[in-house]
C-alpha cells in the first residue's frame, strides 16, 4: 500500500533553515512527482511547490521562490523540502503529497505532516 | 495567478440536510478542480477530482459539479462524520492553489 512517511517535528530559530523528508513506498517513486503543502495553525492549505521524481524538475510557489528547495533521492524513494531564512509565519504543519495520476496535480496520498515551529 | 474563493466560509446544518458549498476561480480552469475533506487534526482526504468524479471509497452522498469558473460540492444528506473543513483546489496549471476552506458542522 502507498505510504508517505515524513520526518519528525522541528523547532527552529528565526533565520535558520529546516529540511523535511518524505519517504515513499508502495508505488514506483519515479513515475510521479511530489508536492509540498503547508498549513499554518488554524489556517487553510497552501501549495508550496512540486518536484518531478523522474527528472528533478521543480515548480515553486512565487512567494517562496529563493527560500525553498525541493529535491529527491531516487535511490531511497525520498523527497526533501528545505526552507531557509525561517520566519515566525513559517510555523506550520508541512505535508508531502503524491498526485493521484502521473500528470495530475491532485493528491490521493499525503504524509502524516511535520510540525515546524519557528520561535526565538 | 488564478485566485480561488469559497462560500460560505462556514455553515451549520442538521443531520440529513442537503449541504452545498461553492468554489469560484478567478479565471476559467475547465474541469481541473478537486475537493478535499479535512477533519480536525487529520490529513486532507481527496473526495472528488475532475470537478465531478468521485474518488474510490468516498460515499455517494458526496457529489461535485461545475466547469469553467463555478463549482459546487454537495452533500446530499449530512452525516455526523461529515463535520470537517472542505477545500477546493485547482490543478490546471501551477500554482495548484487551494480555496480558503468551508467549515461544516452540525446544528
Amino acid at each position: 500500500q502507498v505510504q508517505l512517511v515524513q520526518s519528525g517535528a522541528e523547532v527552529k530559530k528565526p533565520g535558520a533553515s529546516v529540511k523535511v523528508s518524505c519517504k515513499a513506498s508502495g508505488y514506483t517513486f519515479t513515475s510521479y512527482g511530489i508536492s509540498w503543502v503547508r498549513q499554518a495553525p488554524g489556517q487553510g492549505l497552501e501549495w508550496m511547490g512540486w518536484i518531478s521524481a523522474y527528472n528533478g524538475n521543480t515548480n515553486y510557489a512565487q512567494k517562496l521562490q529563493g527560500r525553498v528547495t525541493m529535491t529527491t533521492d531516487t535511490s531511497t524513494s525520498t523527497a526533501y523540502m528545505e526552507l531557509r531564512s525561517l520566519r515566525s509565519d513559517d510555523t506550520a504543519v508541512y505535508y508531502c503529497a503524491k498526485p493521484a495520476r502521473a500528470r495530475g496535480h491532485y493528491f490521493d496520498y499525503w504524509g502524516q505532516g511535520t510540525l515546524v515551529t519557528v520561535s526565538s | 495567478d488564478i485566485q480561488m474563493t469559497q462560500s460560505p466560509s462556514s455553515l451549520s446544518a442538521s443531520v440529513g440536510d442537503r449541504v452545498t458549498i461553492t468554489c469560484r476561480a478567478s479565471q476559467g480552469i475547465s474541469n481541473y478542480l478537486a475537493w478535499y475533506q479535512q477533519k480536525p487534526g487529520k490529513v486532507p482526504k481527496l473526495l472528488i477530482y475532475a470537478a465531478s468524479t468521485l474518488q474510490s471509497g468516498v460515499p455517494s452522498r458526496f457529489s461535485g459539479s461545475g466547469s469553467g469558473t463555478d463549482f459546487t460540492l454537495t452533500i446530499s444528506s449530512l452525516q455526523p462524520e461529515d463535520v470537517a473543513t472542505y477545500y477546493c483546489q485547482k490543478y490546471n496549471s501551477a500554482p495548484f492553489t487551494f480555496g480558503p476552506g468551508t467549515k461544516v458542522d452540525i446544528k
